[in-house]
């Protein structure tokens, strides 16, 4: 089973630029979120979905950070513009939600983020 | 919202000995409650997972307790090896929203 895929791996781009990073959740696997990871924290959710529909949004800054996904499958999240502090991984994850089942969410390999 | 405090921050012990990492949380709604391993610069993977139901848990060298009473888990290694170092999350999850801890950073020494 392919794990959940993220694009890409790194980026490096200076300040008030605009950047993109995208996430192709594991196959079947309704549920998606976008956390942020500063240095030497944990994850810290910025976005959930349920299908297409963002069910969680409270810890996005909606004044820089806008998140899609459109079909209900993959994902898009986009800063613009992009500041000094938002340098951090950010990692995809999925689950598959339901009665009796673990709450698992797989992570992808994020997206290193670099802003100069 | 629900906070989740770790500790420690870092934990340096010898191979073959025990580490044990304990976690509180603020919510007594959370209901589960997933430890995660990340190793440098790769993702997040679940070792191990409790629910509230559960007092505890065991998964060959791995074992979580929880107190829901007192509201704190606990990651228990034995047998401690090269391989488990790695940074250590312990999360809490409210309705599939997981708050995590600040991490926990083990280095096994041989």
């Amino acid at each position: 089973e392919a794990g959940v895929v993220q694009s890409p791996r790194y980026k490096i781009i200076e300040k008030k630029q605009p950047v993109a990073f995208w996430c192709n959740p594991i196959s079947g696997h309704n549920t998606l979120y976008w956390y942020l990871q500063n240095l030497g924290q944990g994850p810290e959710l910025l976005i959930r979905y349920e299908n297409e529909e963002a069910v969680d949004d409270s810890q996005l800054p909606k004044d820089r950070f806008s998140a899609e996904r459109l079909k209900g499958v993959d994902s898009t999240l986009k800063i613009q513009p992009a500041e000094l502090g938002d340098s951090a991984v950010y990692l995809c994850a999925s689950s598959s939600e339901g009665t009796g089942l673990r709450n698992e969410q797989f992570f992808g390999p994020g997206t290193r983020l670099t802003v100069l | 919202g629900e906070n989740v405090e770790q500790h420690p921050s870092t934990l340096s012990v010898q191979e073959g000995d025990s580490a044990v990492i304990k976690c509180t949380y603020s919510d007594s709604a959370s209901n589960y409650f997933p430890w995660y391993k990340q190793e440098l610069g790769k993702r997040p993977q679940l070792i191990i997972d409790i629910r509230s139901n559960v007092g505890e848990k065991k998964d060959q060298r791995i074992a979580v307790t929880l107190n829901k009473t007192a509201k704190h888990f606990s990651l228990h290694i034995t047998e401690t090896q090269p391989e488990d170092s790695a940074v250590y999350f312990c999360a809490a999850s409210i309705n599939y929203k997981l708050s995590f801890g600040a991490g926990t950073t083990v280095t096994v020494r041989a």
